[in-house]
């Protein structure tokens, strides 16, 4: 199963843009990269996937490097909601195991 | 949002008792998935099943079993129950195919004492 590598805590300004990164160095050429993000006491959502190319929906932005071993969840103007654990995950292919990790602790101060 | 409901959602039970948690989806989902989460660990995967009857183990599967007789139920089933087993259980979905993502239940807080 390929690994996923996220900094354990990041902090960003209310309004602000907000990077967070993600290295797989061992993803495989079938490998989606999956995000997700947890709010306090809920169950995970779904943010964002793609595969080679970057991709945007309401949520977020997804930035893929060219040789796909890191991408980047951008939240294009960060709100006290999107305060969350956000986990970066390349499901299995063919089994569609999903290991999560610990993920990336968001902070939005006001 | 898929259509995904876990039973109970909270449970007080004794150790060394059985317990059983249901995790029921309307959406014909073929892959279904039983995660644990305690503070510090994130979420760990216990079982899933890749269809009805075919299931396999995840990380943290020990003292754990699971069955999945038919396409909208996967029950998750603690044998005798220890305190080391008290955390949230949430229950997951998803469909079939290269672009298809999870959904997650509302989770079953349980608590052994």
């Amino acid at each position: 199963d390929a690994k996923t590598t996220q900094p354990n805590s990041m902090e960003s300004n209310e309004e602000e843009p907000v990077h967070l990164p993600c290295n797989h160095s061992t993803i495989s050429g079938t490998d989606y990269i999956h995000w997700y993000r947890q709010l306090p006491s809920q169950g995970p959502e779904y943010v964002i996937h793609g595969l080679t190319s970057n991709v945007n929906n309401r949520m977020a932005s997804l930035a893929i490097a060219e040789d796909r071993k890191s991408s980047t969840l951008i939240l294009h103007r960060a709100t006290l909601r999107d305060a969350a654990v956000y986990y970066c995950i390349l499901p299995t292919s063919g089994t569609y195991k999903y290991i999560f990790g610990t993920g990336t602790r968001l902070k939005v101060l006001a | 949002d898929a259509g995904i409901t876990q039973s109970p959602r909270h449970k007080v039970t004794e150790t060394g008792t059985p317990v059983t948690l249901r995790c029921h989806q309307t959406e014909n989902h073929r892959y279904m998935y039983w995660y644990r989460q305690d503070p510090g660990h994130g979420l760990r995967l216990i079982h899933y099943s890749y269809g009805v009857k075919d299931t396999d183990k995840g990380e943290v599967s020990d003292g754990y079993s699971v069955s999945r007789s038919k396409t909208e139920d996967f029950l998750l089933t603690l044998e005798s129950a220890t305190s080391s087993q008290t955390s949230v259980y949430f229950c997951a979905t998803r469909a079939q195919g290269l672009w298809e993502t999870q959904y997650f239940g509302p989770g079953t807080r349980l608590l052994v004492l």
